[in-house]
């Protein structure tokens, strides 16, 4: 089955440790990105990649990191430098957008990870 | 920039009660637009989508009209359902990015 995959589920960190999250997808798409989602709050975007080797901050980047080394994977390291990053990370996948001017982007999430600092 | 807007929650209605969940979107170029569910504890998943204009997105009863006149994306359902509790997301894509809406809670009673 296609799809995405994160891990862990749960995650805890003690202050002033740097931890990274999983995310792994087999739909052969070339665009990833993460998302950081606090209770009921909307979605943040943190980094987004859409093509190997490269990467792009989004809304929220400080205190995060990438890399995209294949196009499977895009793991986000969440280091000490993140002030609260007690939340729910989201990693999505979706083909590159279309002609110009005209976008489909449409994305498929993971099932998520939470990140708790004790 | 782009953006969304989208009714504030939370919407509480008893189960076979009509849903409405309005929202309106603010973009250059000619985005494709998109409904989104989040169930407790998980991540999203796509419900309905509409890539231009007058589309009608449809699935598992739901229904959304792509409306570029009054830049619009209402999401509807005739009867719901307790297993239709969730927070609905209303989203457009934007370039290489997409634009989601802080989301609708819908908790539904029997």
């Amino acid at each position: 089955d296609g799809g995405i995959t994160q891990s862990p589920k749960y995650l805890f960190r003690k202050e002033g440790q740097n931890v990274t999250l999983s995310c792994e997808q087999n739909l052969n798409h070339d665009a990833m990105y993460w998302y950081r989602q606090d209770p009921g709050q909307g979605l943040r975007l943190i980094y987004y990649s859409q093509i190997v080797n490269d990467f792009q901050k989004g809304d929220i980047a400080e205190g995060y990191s990438v890399s995209r080394e294949k196009k499977e994977s895009f793991p986000l390291t969440v280091t000490s430098a993140q002030k609260n990053p007690t939340a729910f990370y989201l990693c999505a996948s979706g083909p590159m957008w279309g002609l110009a001017g005209v976008s489909y982007n449409e994305q498929f999430f993971g099932p998520g990870t939470r990140l708790t600092v004790l | 920039g782009d953006s969304v807007t989208q009714m504030e929650g939370p919407v509480t209605l008893s189960e076979e009660a009509c849903l409405t969940i309005n929202c309106t979107y603010t973009a250059t170029g000619y985005p494709s637009l998109f409904w989104y569910v989040q169930y407790p504890g998980e991540g999203l998943q796509l419900l309905l989508k509409a890539t231009k204009a007058d589309d009608k997105g449809s699935n598992k009863g739901f229904e959304a009209t792509y409306r570029k006149e009054t830049t619009s994306f209402h999401l509807e359902k005739g009867s719901v359902q307790v297993s239709d509790s969730a927070v609905y997301f209303c989203a457009l894509s934007s370039y290489d990015k997409v634009i989601f809406g802080p989301g609708t809670s819908l908790s539904v009673i029997p």
